[in-house]
């Protein structure tokens, strides 16, 4: 069975500070891994994906995770959040024809 | 291009009473989740639909939860009676094409409240 941990509830920050949100996975299969945003009173939202290649991949808003097997880790990053970045975040992993599988989620609150 | 569409939005019943959620999925997409996401935690897979097909139910509680997407698109989630514990955010999602492989496009959510 597949599971996911997000080591972090809450995480605040100030505006133009840098963050990482931490998720790390079980898995005995070969994983694709996902963060999903999702922003008050709507649904979530892909925000970035890894299904093969570069283990390092990007959003078009700055948000950038790096896949790590041997640490079985998919961190989110962003170097400079700002206040819109206040979400929900949640990692996600799948694999082996098994369903989308999510931790609890990390809210983030970036403060002015 | 419309998104995943739900309602209603937000539900307010009494227990051991019925309810019933909808959801119009992405134009063309085959795939259709019901997922329910309890408060602080992650959406849990309910039910999983591959055109009007049940693929995976396992974690759908059948006495009182079922399911249906006649003809493959519209689908309806229905609790019957409702519990107190039901208290929820339940989610659909839809997935298809080559080009989104992989990527399930969420609707914003029916919010229920069992008093």
């Amino acid at each position: 069975a597949q599971s996911v941990t997000q080591l972090d509830s809450q995480v605040p920050v100030f505006e133009e500070a840098p963050v990482e949100l931490r998720c790390n996975y079980s898995s005995s299969v070969s994983v694709y891994l996902f963060w999903y945003v999702q922003y008050p009173n709507q649904g979530l939202q892909l925000l970035l994906k890894y299904l093969s290649g570069s283990t390092l991949v990007e959003s078009i808003n700055g948000f950038e995770a790096e896949f790590n097997k041997s640490q079985t880790s998919f961190h989110l990053r962003k170097p400079s959040v700002h206040i819109s970045d206040t979400a929900e975040y949640f990692c996600a992993v799948s694999g082996g024809g098994t369903p989308l599988v999510f931790g609890k989620g990390t809210r983030l609150s970036v403060i002015a | 291009e419309a998104g995943v569409v739900q309602s209603p939005r937000y539900k307010i019943i009494e227990k051991k009473q019925p309810v019933a959620f909808w959801c119009n999925p992405i134009s063309g997409h085959n795939t259709l989740y019901w997922y329910r996401q309890n408060l602080g935690q992650g959406p849990e897979l309910l039910i999983r639909y591959e055109n009007e097909e049940a693929v995976d139910d396992s974690q759908l509680p059948k006495d009182r939860f079922s399911a249906e997407r006649l003809k493959g698109v519209d689908s309806t989630l229905k609790i019957q009676p409702a519990e107190l514990g039901d208290s929820a955010v339940y989610l659909c999602a839809s997935e298809g094409g080559r080009a989104f492989k992989d990527e399930q496009f969420f609707g914003p959510g029916t919010r229920l409240t069992v008093l």
